[in-house]
């Protein structure tokens, strides 16, 4: 069965700042990985997917995640983040060919200081 | 497209009530889900239909609640009675699946629901 773990609850940054939010998987197949984000009273919306090919996959609003298969992890970055980014962010695992419903890490929440 | 539709955005109702809310999901996908989020359990997946089909109900907390998908465009959760510890945002989502796997959720506004 797959799983995934969010290390961090929450990661306080100042604005400008790089941040990197970790996210590592367990399956015993092949995966597809996303992140999801959360705006204060919103619903999810898709960050970025990584599905085949190259492990790095840039998303929206600058983001971008690398797939590291040896360390199953699927680590989200940012180069410099801005007050806008403050959310909370949520990683999910899927297994092609198998169960087709993700599995979601409990969520960290990005909180950017002025 | 409008995205996914919930209705109501916020509920509020006394114990013992019925509630029923409500989800369209976006034309074309053949998947609906449905989820419950709370501070102390996070985001928790309650029941997934495929093709209008519930597939996996293994998340639904007890036979106080119950979903419906009578046709593609509209699915329903209700609870009946409620209870104070129902007490959350229940979102719903659909997707496109197809043979290979799970592609990305697409959630809805979500419905804050306060039972007293």
């Amino acid at each position: 069965a797959q799983s995934v773990t969010q290390l961090d609850s929450q990661v306080p940054v100042f604005e400008e700042a790089p941040v990197e939010l970790r996210c590592n998987y367990s399956s015993s197949v092949s995966v597809y990985l996303f992140w999801y984000v959360q705006y204060p009273n919103q619903g999810l919306q898709l960050l970025l997917k990584y599905l085949s090919g190259s492990t790095l996959v840039k998303g929206i609003n600058g983001f971008e995640a690398e797939f590291n298969k040896s360390q199953t992890s699927f680590h989200l970055r940012k180069p410099s983040v801005h007050i806008s980014d403050t959310a909370e962010y949520f990683c999910a695992v899927s297994e092609p060919g198998g169960s087709y419903i993700p599995t979601f890490g409990r969520g960290t929440s990005l909180i950017v200081h002025p | 497209d409008a995205g996914v539709i919930q209705s109501p955005r916020h509920e509020v109702t006394e114990m013992g009530q019925e509630v029923t809310l409500r989800c369209k999901p976006i034309s074309g996908h053949n998947s609906l889900f449905w989820y419950r989020q709370t501070m102390m359990r996070g985001l928790e997946l309650l029941i997934y239909f495929n093709n209008n089909v519930p597939i996996d109900d293994s998340g639904m907390p007890e036979d106080r609640f119950s979903a419906k998908m009578p046709n593609a465009s509209f699915s329903t959760l209700k609870i009946q009675p409620s209870e104070p510890r129902d007490s959350a945002v229940y979102f719903c989502a659909s997707s496109l699946e197809y043979s290979g796997g799970g592609y990305e959720q697409y959630f809805g506004p979500g419905t804050r629901l306060t039972v007293t």
